[in-house]
Order: C-alpha cells, then sequence, then structure tokens
C-alpha cells in the first residue's frame, strides 16, 4: 500500500522554465512534509519542508504548494537550473509518529540546458 | 564537518553470513534511522530510534535487526542475508521531529 506516490516517473524541462513536480498521499493523518533531492551515488539532500498548517512554503528557488482537501502537494522550481537534475523524493510523516517518515517513489528531473 | 558515515559503502556477502552495516553521526541527533531504496519502490525505512535504547520498526523490518547503545551509532544487522537484501541502504540522522534528515552516502550490499 504505497501511501505516498509520485505517479510521474520522470520530467523533463527546459533550463530557466519552471518544474513542477507533483506529490500525492492516501494518509490524511500526515500532517508534515517534506521534500528531497538525490544525485547519483550520494544520500538525499533535504531540500524544503511544509506543515499542514500551512500551504505554501518559499526558499529561494524552490516552493512547495500544499492541498490538503485533495491530499496533494507539489514542488514548483522557478527558474530550472542544470545542476537541479536529479531525482526528488516526496515524504510525508505524522505527528506523534516520532520519526516515521514514508517517502514516495521519486521523479528523475531532467533540466536541459 | 557534519555528517553522517556509514561503512562499508560496497559489500557482496553470501546467504547466510551475518553481516553489519555500521553508521555513526556527529551531530548529536536524538533521531537515526535506516532506509533501503530499490527500483521502483523508492525508499522504504527499515527502523528508527528516538534516542538511546529506544527503537522502533518501519515499514520493512523483517530480516533487520538494529541497536542504539550510543546516541551517535545506529549500526543495522542482518544476521542471516538473503539476496532479496539486496539493496541500496542510507543510514540518516535528524535533530528532531520537524527536522530534515542528514542522509549517508549508501551501503550498497549483494547478496548472492
Amino acid at each position: 500500500d504505497q501511501q505516498v506516490k509520485q505517479n510521474s516517473p520522470s520530467l523533463s524541462v527546459q533550463e530557466g522554465r519552471i518544474s513542477i513536480l507533483n506529490c500525492d498521499y492516501t494518509n490524511s493523518m500526515f500532517d508534515y512534509f517534506l521534500w528531497y533531492k538525490k544525485y547519483p551515488a550520494e544520500g538525499p539532500t533535504f531540500l524544503i519542508s511544509i506543515s499542514s498548517i500551512k500551504d505554501k512554503n518559499e526558499d529561494g528557488r524552490f516552493t512547495v504548494f500544499l492541498n490538503k482537501s485533495a491530499k496533494h502537494l507539489s514542488l514548483h522550481i522557478v527558474p530550472s537550473q542544470p545542476g537541479d537534475s536529479a531525482v526528488y523524493f516526496c515524504a510525508a510523516s505524522a505527528s506523534g509518529g516520532y520519526q516515521k517518515v514514508t517517502f514516495g517513489t521519486g521523479t528523475k528531473l531532467q533540466v536541459i540546458p | 564537518e557534519a555528517q553522517v558515515t556509514q561503512n562499508p559503502r560496497y559489500l557482496i556477502t553470501v546467504t547466510g553470513k551475518k553481516l553489519t552495516v555500521t553508521c555513526s553521526q556527529n551531530m548529536n541527533h536524538e533521531y537515526m534511522s535506516w532506509y533501503r531504496q530499490d527500483p521502483g519502490l523508492g525508499l522504504r525505512q527499515i527502523y528508527y530510534s528516538m534516542n538511546v535504547e529506544v527503537t522502533d520498526k518501519g515499514d520493512v523490518p523483517e530480516g533487520y535487526k538494529v541497536s542504539r547503545k550510543e546516541k551517535r551509532n545506529f549500526p543495522l544487522i542482518l544476521e542471516s542475508p538473503s539476496p532479496n537484501q539486496t539493496s541500496l541502504y542510507f543510514c540518516a540522522s535528524s535533530l528532531d521531529w520537524g527536522s530534515g534528515y542528514t542522509f549517508g552516502s549508501g551501503t550498497r550490499l549483494t547478496v548472492v
């Protein structure tokens, strides 16, 4: 039972354009969401997070949007750069669930120069 | 440098031969966790620990053991490895519940 789903295995975007990565979840107890970026041969790197009390969080070129009613979140990267090419994982956890964090299957982003 | 260190980076072993993958963090983090990454399945949590002597099962704990005797170390033990445990393993730590994880560089395990 995949509680966190990233339905697009891959995405290609031109440099300078917007990249939108999507994530859906099924567990209504999830109230904290994170995005990680992973380059080959490295561990994932924490990118940005959002609590369910917010619907938007921004950090430089990265913005995460949360739609609780749709159980959907998205990561926007503007403008996209070739160095953003990586696999992006969405993750979720429930308060009181300590560090039981559930990850999605990942979306491979390619930014074309 | 703040980091999570896993050893070894690569390991090939035979079915049934006990092995331990070590994990150590130098950030005084309370929380530590082990994940495995498999194609098409993303990252799946094996075990996690909230503090010394406090551990709990993740989503795929079968065939694995962990211990947290010291805050900085969180070894992953495979008592009797099987080929279906061939995977890429990541150790991670975080300061508190709301913080993102810092991941190690991974251990690629092959069980033949």
